[in-house]
This record gives structure tokens, C-alpha cells and sequence, in this order.
């Protein structure tokens, strides 16, 4: 079956500083891969997705991630963090079910922005 | 559109009593899904639902019990609360069911289990 590690449950970064959230999957077949975020008191919407070409994934609010097989890895990225930025994501890969495909969940990051 | 809607927002509940959660899409999806969301451990599939009539278990489905008959709602049951089933509870619903399909999710319940 396949799984998601999120490494660091909470991240802090001054706002204006790179924001790097770490995950990594998996995987007993080529995953398809996704970042959700969850505002406060919010359910979850998609920020990026891969599933195959490219390995850099743009997605919504100047977030990216790069897809590395080598490193089973599918870390979250932006370049500089604005306050409305702070949030819970968490990163799921697809895993065949007994009827079609369902997504299985990393634990969460929660980010925190500083003034 | 109105995407996915979930009823009620908040409930409080003592421990045995029943209670059904509802899920709407109008989105004319196939796939429906609900998951419970407690800290520190993401978001974890209870049960879900592959089209009208038809629903599988997910990772941690025991005491809950769902039923799909009409195409566009999802319903959670839970015959005998228990304080373990304190959590939040999100419904999702996906086109297909393909493994990229994007799943959109609802803004969830709050279940308090006294």
C-alpha cells in the first residue's frame, strides 16, 4: 500500500522567507502525488498535483513542488511566504482501492508566518 | 455551483446516541468519500462510495455505517456514538475515481462525543 511521510508537523518562516514544506511517499507504482491546504475552519482544496510529464508542478498562490524519484520525494516550495499563507497542508499520493482509487493522507504540516 | 455541502456544521452528542451526517455535490460526480481528521494524524478514509448504491471501506470504518442512494448525497451513520468518534468529519467527491482525479472536499463537521 502505498504511504506519505510529511517531515516537521510545524514550520515557522519569517514572511518574505522561502517556505519548504518535505514530503516523501511510498510507493509500489509510479504515484500520482498532491498537495492539499487547509485554512482555519476550512475543508481542503488542491494546490498542485503530478501525475506524469514534467516533475516541477506549478500550482495555485506561487506554490511549486518537484517530483524526485530518486528521492521518493515530493516537497512543497515557494519563494517568499505572505501571511495569508498560514495554514495546515498536507501532501497524498493515489492508492488503488477495492473499488477504484482513493487518496492516502500524509499527518499534516502546519505553517506559521511571521511578521 | 454550491460544490460539497455537509449538514449539520457542529453537533454535540452523548455516548450511544445515533446520529447521520449528510453530504450533497452537485458536481454530477461518481465518487464520494468521507474521511475523519484528528491532530497529528491527517485525514483518514472512514468509508466511500464508487456510484448510486454502491460503497466500500475505507481505512478506519468500524462503528460507522454510510449509504448512497441518490447519486449526488452521501450519508454517515453512527449507530452508537462513542467519545472515540470525537473528531472532524470532511466529505469529499471526485469525477471518476482515476488516480489523478482532484478530490473536493466540503468545509466539515465537528463531532463532539460526551
Amino acid at each position: 500500500a502505498q504511504s506519505v511521510t510529511q517531515l516537521g508537523s510545524h514550520v515557522s518562516v519569517s514572511e518574505g522567507a522561502l517556505v519548504l514544506l518535505r514530503c516523501n511517499y511510498s510507493s509500489s507504482v509510479p504515484p500520482y502525488l498532491f498537495w492539499y491546504v487547509q485554512y482555519p475552519n476550512q475543508g481542503l482544496q488542491l494546490l498542485l498535483k503530478y501525475t506524469t510529464g514534467a516533475t516541477l508542478v506549478k500550482g495555485i498562490n506561487g506554490f511549486e513542488a518537484e517530483f524526485k524519484k530518486s528521492e521518493t520525494s515530493f516537497h512543497l516550495t515557494k519563494p517568499s511566504a505572505h501571511m495569508s499563507d498560514a495554514a495546515e497542508y498536507f501532501c497524498a499520493v493515489s492508492d488503488r482501492g477495492e473499488y477504484g482509487n482513493k487518496l492516502v493522507f500524509g499527518a499534516g504540516t502546519i505553517l506559521r508566518v511571521k511578521s | 455551483n454550491a460544490g460539497v455541502t455537509q449538514t449539520p456544521k457542529f453537533r454535540v452528542l452523548k455516548t450511544g446516541q445515533s446520529m447521520t451526517l449528510l453530504c450533497a455535490q452537485d458536481m454530477n460526480h461518481e465518487y464520494m468519500y468521507w474521511y475523519r481528521q484528528d491532530p497529528g494524524m491527517g485525514l483518514r478514509l472512514i468509508h466511500y462510495s464508487v456510484g448510486e448504491g454502491t460503497t466500500a471501506k475505507g481505512e478506519v470504518p468500524d462503528g460507522y455505517n454510510v449509504s448512497r442512494l441518490k447519486k449526488q448525497n452521501f450519508l454517515l451513520g453512527l449507530e452508537s456514538a462513542a467519545p472515540s468518534q470525537t473528531s472532524v468529519y470532511f466529505c469529499a467527491s471526485s469525477p471518476t475515481g482515476a488516480g489523478t482525479d482532484t478530490q473536493y472536499f466540503g468545509p466539515g463537521t465537528r463531532l463532539t462525543v460526551l
